[in-house]
């Protein structure tokens, strides 16, 4: 079967530096990505990683491990707009076609 | 940001009314999706098509049905609503051709079946 788990919910100061883990167990591995997820909105591409290692875009920066089965999304200098949920997914190759399964999501509040 | 809407936005049915969402690009992408997304699930997939008149089941396909008859359109039909199938329903396009293949998301329909 195909399982991603992500923790629940998350706190964070203003400022501060978060990191979001997620670790999958899917066959066929073809890449994960990262989506944000503000409250009743639609989910925002972030990131992308297909090999081991650190990809930086600005403030956030994602990691992977392909043989651990684990990535995490690096969130620093924490702005109150970055509450939102934060969507882990894995790319598998199935039935011809590469299609996304998601974790259930980490949803982060920022305090100031 | 990708061009995509869906129609309605909000939607309150009863129980065994067909209902249809729709969704449009105007991007051209050749892949389309249907998710289905509720607390503690994530995202889900439902159906997806690949193409004009080429669509396949997701993990979650039971009770829906799609058709795609122009690359810019996939109708999403709930045959009979039920009250499981309330939820929010989000729409994606991806272009196999394009960058990292991500997906971009429509803005949602929400569902509600008494």
């Amino acid at each position: 079967g195909q399982n991603i788990d992500q923790p629940t919910e998350m706190t964070a100061t203003e400022g501060a530096i978060v990191q979001i883990n997620c670790t999958y167990q899917t066959s066929g591995f073809n890449g994960l990505f990262w989506y944000q997820q503000h409250a009743g909105e639609a989910p925002t591409f972030l990131s992308y990683n297909v090999l081991d290692g650190l990809e930086e875009k600005g403030r956030f920066s994602s990691f992977l491990s392909r043989s651990k089965g684990y990535s995490y999304l690096l969130l620093k200098e924490l702005q109150m707009k970055d509450s939102a949920s934060y969507l882990c997914a894995v790319r598998v190759f199935s039935g011809g076609y590469n299609k996304l399964i998601f974790g259930a999501g980490t949803r982060l509040a920022v305090h100031p | 940001d990708a061009g995509i809407t869906q129609s309605p936005r909000h939607k309150v049915t009863e129980t065994g009314t067909p209902v249809t969402l729709r969704c449009h690009q105007t991007e051209n992408h050749r892949y389309m999706y249907w998710y289905r997304q509720d607390p503690g699930h994530g995202l889900r997939l439902i159906h997806y098509s690949y193409g004009v008149k080429d669509t396949d089941k997701g993990e979650v396909s039971d009770g829906y049905s799609v058709s795609r008859s122009k690359t810019e359109d996939f109708l999403l039909t709930l045959e009979s609503a039920t009250s499981s199938q309330t939820s929010v329903y989000f729409c994606a396009i991806s272009d196999p051709a394009g960058g990292y293949n991500e997906q971009f998301f429509g803005p949602g329909t929400r569902l509600t079946v008494l």
